[in-house]
């Protein structure tokens, strides 16, 4: 079936650091590709999203190219700062379903 | 602008109690809408969606129970609450046609005593 790997956290990096989270996925169809950030106790926010092979997203610094030949989607950020810290998640969009599937989130945490 | 609104904020309950979180969204219509289940450090549990009114899809059995009676509104209920109902509890809406991304509330925290 469809599925989301993420790297295992928590990951611990010093600020101006660079970051590079890993997802990789599993998916019969064509998937459209997302990255989320969930500070403490809020929602998940969007952070960047591509829809089809070889897109870029970014925003606010981080980067995330869909690689459909390695069926990857990992994400990066040249400088992390004090503020990145959170937990982040990799989910995909199978066409011709309404579900959306989420790895299991990467906790971040960048030390001043 | 879209936006969605999840209450209560938090909320602590006895064993055995019943359970009613409402979640609405404004600035769009006939989303889809679902609600997740995130125990503590864990990743996000696909509760319930639906595409319409009235049209409810459950992905895991449990004692929890969601309705739709308004385009815009999706309600999660209980009606009597497990110790193991405890979690963080998030709605998300998204438009129909796929290709776009999930939008979430900022949650209700629930704890079960």
């Amino acid at each position: 079936g469809d599925s989301v790997t993420q790297m295992e956290g928590p990951v611990t990096l010093s600020e101006e650091a660079f970051l590079t989270i890993n997802c990789t996925y599993t998916a019969t169809g064509y998937p459209s590709l997302f990255w989320y950030v969930q500070y403490p106790g809020e929602g998940l926010q969007l952070l960047l999203k591509a829809t089809k092979a070889d897109d870029k997203g970014s925003n606010k610094g981080f980067e995330a190219t869909y690689r459909k030949e390695t069926t990857s989607f990992h994400l990066e950020k040249g400088s992390v700062q004090v503020s990145d810290s959170a937990v982040y998640f990799c989910a995909l969009w199978v066409s011709g379903t309404y579900k959306y599937i989420f790895g299991t989130g990467t906790r971040l945490k960048v030390l001043a | 602008s879209q936006t969605i609104h999840q209450w209560p904020a938090t909320l602590v309950q006895p064993v055995g109690s019943p359970l009613s979180l409402e979640c609405t969204v404004e600035g769009t219509s006939n989303p889809n809408l679902y609600w997740y289940r995130q125990a503590a450090g864990r990743g996000l549990q696909l509760l319930f969606y639906s595409v319409g009114i009235g049209q409810i899809s459950s992905e895991v059995p449990q004692n929890l129970s969601a309705s739709r009676p308004q385009d815009r509104q999706f309600i999660l209920s209980s009606k009597k609450l497990l110790l193991s109902d405890s979690g963080f509890y998030l709605c998300a809406w998204s438009v129909k046609g796929g290709n776009q991304p999930q939008h979430f509330g900022d949650g209700t925290r629930l704890s079960i005593l």
